[in-house]
Parts: C-alpha cells; structure tokens; sequence
C-alpha cells in the first residue's frame, strides 16, 4: 500500500498570506489528523478529521482550518500567516481515528513564512 | 491528562553500543504508547507500539521498549547501535477526546552515533 503523502513539499510564503496543505491518507483510512512541529513548541495536534467531519480539535487559533473529502483525503488552510506560522505540518492518517488506532504519517510539508 | 516526558535531549553513544532512550508518562487510565523516529527532512516513522498486550514490545530495526507500570516508563532500546540509528526520536501517548485519539508527544531525543 501507499502510504500517506503530502503536497506540496516545500512552501514559502509571506506574512498575511494564506496557504492549503494536501494529505492524502492510505488507501481504506478514514481518519486524518494534522500535527504543527516546531523547535521551540515540539509536536502539537491540530485536528482531525473523519467521514468529513471535524472531531477533535487542538489550542489553535480559527486561522487554522481543515476540510475533509469524500475520498478521505484532507487539506489545511491558514490564513493571514505569520512569521510563528513556519514549521513542519505532519499529516497523519488512522483507520478509524478511535482507541488505539495506530496514525501513520506522511513527510510533512515545510512552510516558511517571510 | 496524558503526558509523556523523555529525558535527555540529546543522546550520544558509540557505533555497537547499547542505546538507551527514556520515556516516562503520566495518565489516568491505562496508556496506549508509541515510540516514533524521524529522520532528517521527514516524516514520523513508527517504531513500535504498546497497547497493553505484552509488557516487552519489539519494533523495526531492532529496537525494543518494556512498559513498566510500577516506573511509569517506556525506555526505548537497542542492543547495539548502527550510524543509520542517528535521527530524533519521539515517544507519544494517546489521549482520548470523546473517544477519539489523539497522540501527545514528548519533546524528543535527538540521537548521535559516532564511530
């Protein structure tokens, strides 16, 4: 199986822009969950998703939004960036998302914000 | 809530030593716990996971952790290090939320092997 990939790769942006992310999760995944990595704050969860439906949400400001498709696959939106905004943005995708479902994870997608 | 703390930042050891990373967690109910590696300019890769089925749980690349109720731990380790084992390692929790998980993570152990 593929595992889960992330588009783009790389992104630079400036401040106040907006940005979207892409994950599509493995084949047969219904849950998708975004994670923020920075230095200084370490892996912090964003949100996840589930049959297009937010479930579960992390101490994000509402510049941070996800969606959800039909086919499972997810992207994230931040608007107005700031400079903080710069990090890696892990995708992770799950099964069901429930108990101990295990989340596997994409390469992420690096933005710096100028 | 859950938390997991991993001591040590930084950890340094020789090629064929043993490697020792430590994890220690706090919870109310019983935890589900991951360790994860990442390497340079990529995602988490999972290493191993305990979900309460056995005590020693072994993962990829030769790595093993115990979970020790009574210590409230899940040390990471490896018998003998190879210069590939070099990356930053992350012991996570899962953490309910009306049913639904979500990881928490340690700050990381970045691991340097030198020969």
């Amino acid at each position: 199986k593929a595992g889960v990939t992330q588009t783009p790769r790389y992104l630079i942006k400036t401040r106040g822009q907006q940005v979207t992310l892409s994950c599509s999760p493995i084949s047969g995944h219904r849950s998708v969950s975004w994670y923020q990595q920075t230095p200084g704050q370490g892996l912090q969860f964003l949100f996840e998703y589930f049959s297009e439906t937010q479930r579960n949400k992390g101490n994000f400001p509402g510049r941070f939004s996800g969606r959800q498709f039909s086919n499972s696959r997810s992207e994230m939106n931040v608007s107005t960036l700031e400079l903080g905004d710069s990090a890696l943005y892990l995708c992770a995708s799950s099964s069901t998302g429930a108990g101990t479902d295990t989340q596997y994870f994409g390469p992420g997608t690096r933005l710096t914000v100028l | 809530a859950q938390s997991v703390t991993q001591l040590g930042s930084h950890v340094s050891v020789s090629e064929g030593a043993l490697v020792l990373l430590r994890c220690n967690y706090s919870s109310s109910v019983p935890p589900y716990l991951f360790w994860y590696v990442q390497y340079p300019n990529q995602g988490l890769q999972l290493l191993l996971k305990y979900t309460s089925a056995a005590t020693l749980v072994k993962g990829i690349n030769g790595f093993e952790a115990e979970f020790k109720k009574s210590e409230t731990s899940f040390h990471l380790t490896k018998p003998s290090a190879h210069m590939s084992d070099a990356a930053e390692y992350f012991c996570a929790v899962i953490s309910l939320s009306g049913g639904y998980n979500k990881l928490i993570f340690g700050a990381g152990t970045r691991l340097a092997v030198h020969p």
